[in-house]
């Protein structure tokens, strides 16, 4: 079963800076979800990629497959990016049929 | 809004009652899937259904009792529960879990208190 880390669990941050979060994973997917997490416990999907990188706004996500790593980029970050972010790979090598494994996430904070 | 939508958003219930969890999608999609989102843990997948057919139990305690009648609706049923499952319950589907690369839409989850 694939094991997700992510890094930093905690991150504070100036208004505008850059910031990064980091997600390795164990077993060799196809596909890897970034998710967003507000108060309150809605979770939106970011992000779903299986190569290169994607860009949506402000926000950027990278994957090397043969490293089994991914990062989300925040760039000109404002106190509303202030979430948990959450990286999701499939449990198994395959597909996303027998469900996600999740990161426990990085609780961002984003100072005026 | 992602087009899951779950009911109740807040549940406060007591260790002898029963109570359910209702999930609803009309997205099209043929996957739903329970996860629990306990304090300082990471989610955890509890059940998967695909065409309604359960294909996942990932050792979940038999006083949580998925359903799903129909490929837009699941239920998780819940009876004798303890406060340690007090957690955010969370539904999602897919469209197609034969397919890679499917993503996952989220509901906002249920905030389970069990007293």
């Amino acid at each position: 079963k694939n094991e997700v880390e992510q890094s930093p669990q905690n991150l504070t941050a100036q208004e505008g800076e850059f910031i990064t979060i980091n997600c390795s994973y164990s077993v060799g997917i196809s596909a890897l979800h970034w998710l967003q997490q507000h108060p309150g416990g809605g979770i939106v999907s970011l992000f779903m990629l299986s190569s290169g990188k994607k860009k949506h706004g402000r926000l950027i996500a990278t994957i090397n497959i043969q490293e089994k790593h991914s990062s989300l980029h925040i760039t000109a970050s404002h106190p509303r990016d202030s979430a948990v972010y959450i990286c999701a790979a499939p449990a198994y090598s395959g597909g996303g049929a027998d469900g996600l494994t999740f990161g426990k996430g990085t609780h961002l904070i984003i100072q005026p | 809004e992602t087009g899951v939508t779950q009911t109740p958003r807040h549940l406060v219930m007591g260790m002898t009652n029963k109570k359910s969890l209702k999930c609803e999608q009309h997205l099209g999609h043929n996957a739903m899937y329970w996860y629990k989102q306990s304090a300082k843990k990471p989610l955890e997948l509890m059940f998967v259904y695909n065409f309604k057919e359960q294909t996942e139990n990932n050792s979940v305690p038999s006083r949580f009792s998925p359903e799903c009648p129909n490929s837009s609706h699941l239920f998780l049923h819940l009876h004798t529960l303890q406060p340690e499952d007090s957690a955010l319950y969370l539904c999602a589907s897919s469209q197609d879990p034969r397919v890679v690369n499917t993503e996952a839409f989220f509901g906002q989850g249920t905030r389970l208190t069990v007293v």
